[in-house]
């Protein structure tokens, strides 16, 4: 079975840049598996950030963009704020209908 | 707006079927673009992709689930629905009804509603 994977936890100075991955355990994630990028906060129903790799959701500061870097899709967050502080999920598509999240980041800003 | 909201019973006996349900308003269920999602979360983990519906009947399942799960949309209603049967203490998670538009991961959630499965 397939699996994605991400960092379990990243921490970021607030001002400052991270980037977060997703990959999958066997092959590269491409443009194809439409990756797409969640943002949680506890108790909170997931936000979309970014979809289809690189496009923003409505209403999404341009300070969080999305990229194939390598063979992972990955988020930048740059100038990192404190309520920049959640869980930071992903989703690929893995074909024929079928959706596969990641384990999920949790990132700290301190 | 699209606004979705589960609705069900929060709590649910070992081996029984859990029946959730999705309303839809402020968009259309048969609309040709638009596919519709039940994602879920146990308490702490991460979210599990369960299944998608469309209006059309066509049905896509998570493989580990799909012996057990049915998603099915009731037009006249504005809903679709999520039964998974045999439940175990396992299934216990906030469950969460999206919409998704057909090329694209952009979906857009409901609010969530917990389920446990307890006796």
């Amino acid at each position: 079975q397939t699996v994605v994977t991400q960092e379990p936890s990243f921490s970021v100075s607030p001002g400052g840049t991270v980037t977060l991955t997703c990959g999958l355990s066997s092959g590269s994630v491409s443009n194809s598996n439409l990756p797409t990028w969640y943002q949680q906060t506890p108790g909170q129903a997931p936000r979309t950030l970014i979809y289809n790799t690189n496009t923003r959701s409505s209403g999404v500061p341009d300070r969080f963009s999305g990229s194939i870097l390598g063979n992972k899709a990955a988020l930048t967050i740059t100038g990192a704020q404190a309520d920049d502080e959640s869980d930071y999920y992903c989703v690929l598509y893995m074909g024929s209908g079928l959706w596969v999240f990641g384990g999920g980041t949790k990132l700290t800003v301190l | 707006q699209l606004q979705l909201q589960e609705s069900g019973p929060g709590l649910v006996k070992p081996s029984e079927t859990l029946s959730l349900t999705c309303t839809v308003s402020g968009g259309s269920i048969n609309s040709g673009t638009s596919y519709w999602d039940w994602i879920r979360q146990p308490p702490g983990k991460r979210l599990e992709w369960i299944g998608t519906t469309h209006y059309s009947g066509s049905t896509y399942y998570n493989p580990s689930l799909k012996s057990r799960v049915t998603i099915s949309v009731d037009m006249s209603k504005s809903q679709f629905s999520l039964k998974l049967s045999s439940v175990t203490a396992a299934d216990t998670a906030v469950y969460y009804c999206a919409r998704h538009i057909g090329g694209t991961g952009n979906f857009s959630w409901g609010q969530g509603t917990l389920a446990t499965v307890s006796s």
